[in-house]
């Protein structure tokens, strides 16, 4: 079965830093995709950034890069130049193919400090 | 740009009523997702519809059912409502014929069970 794992429940940042948020997963499928979503403390589920398996390079979003490691099964978020309006819970998903249903990790919450 | 749309945005009822909430997809999109977001969890798949055909199943209670309607919008109906039925209750909506499995989430029904 896919699995998403998120090992940092919190993370600290200051404004205008760089942050890494952490994401590994566990799929036998050779076919899938990773997910990033923000999700405010409004509750808005808000898509950041995807990574297909056989993508070649790693995809970018403006401030927003996914480090995709095929071999270790990690995919961490990147975000550049911190904003104070970054702070969010921040969830990694993937599907595996022949199911476009998304299991998800237990999220990070990051705080950007002023 | 059009984004999902759900109704309503917050409900509230008591132990052993129904609830119906809609979903109204992304203009010219064919796949409809529910997902379930307990306080402080992570977003659990409930069903999901592609053509109005139910395409894959999750963690649905049998006293919850849905469909897609010919237009595309979606409802999911819950009955003999429980107090952990509580949650943010999310409608994705993708278009199966672009190159990723894109999911774009809507605001989230939040139901509150007293």
């Amino acid at each position: 079965a896919q699995k998403i794992t998120q090992t940092q429940p919190g993370m600290f940042v200051q404004e205008k830093e760089a942050v890494t948020l952490d994401c590994t997963y566990d799929t036998s499928d050779p076919s899938y995709g990773l997910f990033w979503y923000k999700q405010p403390s409004s509750g808005e589920m808000i898509f950041l950034i995807y990574q297909g398996s056989y993508d070649q390079q790693n995809a970018t979003e403006g401030r927003y890069s996914l480090n995709f490691q095929k071999a270790r099964k990690s995919a961490n978020l990147v975000i550049s130049a911190s904003q104070l309006g970054d702070s969010a819970m921040y969830f990694c998903a993937m599907y595996q193919g022949g199911s476009e249903k998304l299991v998800f990790g237990k999220g990070t919450k990051l705080t950007v400090n002023p | 740009a059009a984004g999902v749309i759900q109704s309503p945005r917050h409900l509230i009822k008591e132990k052993r009523e129904t609830a119906t909430l809609k979903c109204y997809p992304i203009p010219r999109h064919d796949t409809v997702y529910w997902y379930q977001q307990g306080p402080g969890q992570d977003p659990q798949f409930l069903i999901s519809f592609y053509e109005k055909m139910q395409s894959d199943k999750g963690s649905i209670p049998d006293r919850f059912s849905a469909q897609q309607f010919s237009d595309y919008h979606s409802e999911l109906n819950m009955s003999s409502l429980e107090l952990g039925d509580s949650a943010l209750y999310f409608c994705a909506s993708s278009f199966l014929g672009l190159p990723s499995y894109e999911q774009y989430f809507g605001p989230g029904t939040r139901l509150t069970v007293t």
